[in-house]
Parts: structure tokens; sequence; C-alpha cells
């Protein structure tokens, strides 16, 4: 099973800011990562697939990068509805596993 | 758009079977994968297993020996069962599909299952 390990655990921002999020797997997973948010008592919105692409819907502040076994997520300024956990999420090879999340606070 | 909406108990006894429906509205079941992800209270997201239309199964070998995932193409449903729950299984259960991105991008709102006696 490729373990996906996510840091920080919990960043602590303000709107406006530039945050980078990181997520390493334990084997390459090629180009098959996604990124997900999740706000308290909701379901995971999909963001980013293929480590880079937007998914529908997704505004041009997010965007990932990427390839093998380090990944990251950036919002290039964040806006107040962005702050949640943001979770990254292999389709390599069974079982498709997620990382265990980062939590984006406001400051 | 699809949308999925998830069914069941929401209070199961240990030992015994949980038991959750997924109904698949916007589109037709017989088409994709069909995925049961779940939510420990406060914690990260575990991947249950797919089915896709044509009942092809793939479980998370950690559930393998308890789960059965299932579709009825009739009623454009998918279902779960686990068996043998303990607390550990207390948690939001998702059901979810792809779009084109091969990737979840539709969800159902969650339900959560309590395991408690």
């Amino acid at each position: 099973e490729i373990v996906l390990t996510q840091s920080p655990a919990t960043l602590s921002l303000s709107p406006g800011e530039r945050v980078t999020l990181s997520c390493r797997a334990s084997q390459t997973v090629s180009n098959y990562l996604a990124w997900f948010q999740q706000k308290p008592g909701q379901a995971p919105r999909l963001l980013i697939y293929n480590a880079y692409t937007r998914a529908t819907g997704i505004p041009a502040r997010f965007s990932g990068s990427g390839s093998g076994t380090d990944f990251t997520l950036t919002v290039s300024s964040l806006e107040t509805e962005d702050f949640a956990v943001y979770y990254c999420q292999h389709r390599s090879n069974w079982p498709f596993t997620f990382g265990g999340g980062t939590k984006v606070e406001i400051k | 758009q699809v949308q999925l909406h998830e069914s069941g108990p929401g209070l199961v006894k240990p030992s015994e079977t949980l038991s959750l429906t997924c109904t698949v509205s916007g589109g037709s079941i017989s088409s994709s994968y069909w995925s049961w992800i779940r939510q420990p209270p406060g914690k990260g997201l575990e991947w249950i297993g797919y089915i896709s239309y044509s009942g092809n199964t793939n479980y998370n070998p950690s559930l393998k020996s308890r789960l059965t995932i299932s579709v009825d193409t009739s009623y454009n449903q998918f279902s779960l069962r686990l068996s043998s729950v303990t607390a550990a299984d207390t948690a939001v259960y998702y059901c979810a599909t792809y779009d084109h991105s091969n990737y979840l991008a539709f969800w159902g709102q969650g339900t959560l299952v309590t395991v408690s006696s």
C-alpha cells in the first residue's frame, strides 16, 4: 500500500497569503495524484487531478505540481472560503489511499 | 450532474452487519465506477472499495474479509455491507463516483454510522 504523507499538519495563515502544501508518496505514483478540499460537515471537493489539472469550476488561484513521489498544492492568495482541510489522494495502484490531511486555519 | 444519496441505519450493534445504499440520480449507474469512502469522526479518509456497473469489485485489503459491495442497475443503486462491525467502524460513510477525470468528482453528503450497543 502506498502511504501519502502530508505536511505540515496545520497551517495558520491570513487571507491574501500564499500557501504551499506538501504531499509525499512512499513510492512513485507517476502523476496519478489528486487534491481535495473538505470543510466541516461537507463531503470532500475535488480541486486538482493528475497532479496539476484543475477540476471543473475550480478557481485559478489553486494550482498543483509535482510527479513521482513529491507533490505540492499552492493557493496563490487565500480567500476566506479556502480555510479548510486539504487531502491528497493517489490512484496509481490499488488500494487507492489518501494522505492524512493539512488543515489551513485562519491566523 | 450526477447526484448521490446515502441511506441506511445510523446505529449498528457490535458484531452485527452495517448496510448502506447509495441512490444515483442525474445519471445512469450503467457506466463508470462506484465507490464507498469512510471517515471516522475527526480523522482522515479511507477508500473502502468500488464496483463497476458490470459488478467487478475491488476491496480495501484491510476490510476485504468483511466487505461486500453490490450494484442494482434496476434501481440505479449500489450498496455496502460490512459484517462483524466494531466501534472502529464508526464513521461518516460517503458514496462517490468519477467524472471524466477518473477521480472522485461526485460525492453524496455522507451518513454517520455509529457502532454501539
